[in-house]
C-alpha cells in the first residue's frame, strides 16, 4: 500500500535560520509531488510542484525553495527564514489529476 | 488564476441537521474533488467527481458536480459530531488541482 511519511511533526524556527522539510512516499513510482502551504482553517496555498526527479515548478515567488533528488523524495527549504514563512506545510502525492490527493500529516512550522 | 469559493465560510448546527456546503468558479475543472480535514491533520481525500451532473453518494454524504464542471455541492444528512471539520473542494487541472477556501463545519451533539 502507498504511504506518505512527513517530518518533522512541529518546528519552531528562529528568524533567520535555515528550514529543511522531508517528504517521502512508499509503494508508488514516479508520483507528482506536492508542497503547500496552509493557513489556519483556510485552503491550501500551492508553493511547489514536481512531476519527476530534478523538476521542479514553483507557484509563488517567496523565501522557499524545492528539490527532489529522489523519485519519491521531496524536499521544502530555506536559506534564512521570515516571520511570514510561519504556517502548516502539508506535503501531498498523486498519480494524475483524476486520482486526487494523499496527504501527509503536515508540519506545523512557527517563526520566532 | 483559477479560483474556487466555497460558501458558507463557517457553519455550526446541531447534531441530526441537514446541511450543503457549496464550490463555485468561474472556471471548467476536468474533475473535481472534496477533502475532510481535522485540526493538526492532512486533508483526506472524499471522493471525486469527473462528469458534469455526476452524483456520487458516500453513506450520509451526497456529492454533486455542476452540468457545466464549473460548480459543485455537498449535502450532509443527519450530520453527527464526527462530521465536525474543514471541508474542502479542488478542481483538477493538467498536473495540480486548485483548492478551495474552505467551509468550516461543527456539529454540536
Amino acid at each position: 500500500s502507498q504511504t506518505i511519511h512527513q517530518w518533522p511533526a512541529t518546528l519552531v524556527q528562529p528568524v533567520g535560520s535555515p528550514l529543511s522539510l522531508e517528504c517521502t512516499v512508499e509503494g508508488t513510482s514516479n508520483p507528482n509531488l506536492y508542497w503547500y502551504r496552509q493557513a489556519a482553517g483556510r485552503g491550501l496555498q500551492l508553493l511547489f510542484y514536481s512531476v519527476g526527479i530534478g523538476q521542479i515548478s514553483s507557484e509563488v515567488p517567496q523565501n522557499l525553495s524545492a528539490s527532489r533528488p529522489q523519485d519519491r523524495q521531496f524536499i521544502l527549504s530555506s536559506k534564512k527564514l521570515l516571520l511570514s514563512d510561519s504556517g502548516f506545510y502539508l506535503c501531498a502525492w498523486s498519480v494524475g489529476r483524476y486520482y486526487g490527493y494523499t496527504f501527509g500529516s503536515g508540519t506545523r512550522l512557527t517563526v520566532v | 488564476t483559477q479560483l474556487l469559493e466555497q460558501s458558507p465560510q463557517f457553519l455550526s448546527i446541531q447534531e441530526g441537521e441537514n446541511l450543503t456546503v457549496y464550490c463555485n468558479s468561474s472556471s471548467v475543472f476536468s474533475s473535481l474533488q472534496w477533502y475532510r480535514q481535522e485540526p493538526g491533520e492532512g486533508p483526506v481525500l472524499l471522493v471525486t467527481v469527473v462528469t458534469g451532473g455526476e452524483v456520487k453518494k458516500l453513506k450520509r454524504l451526497t456529492f454533486q458536480f455542476g452540468d457545466a464542471r464549473k460548480d459543485s455541492s455537498l449535502h450532509i444528512t443527519a450530520a453527527q459530531p464526527g462530521d465536525t471539520g474543514l471541508y474542502l473542494c479542488a478542481g483538477g487541472g493538467y498536473q495540480k488541482v486548485t483548492f478551495g477556501t474552505g467551509t468550516k463545519l461543527q456539529v454540536i451533539p
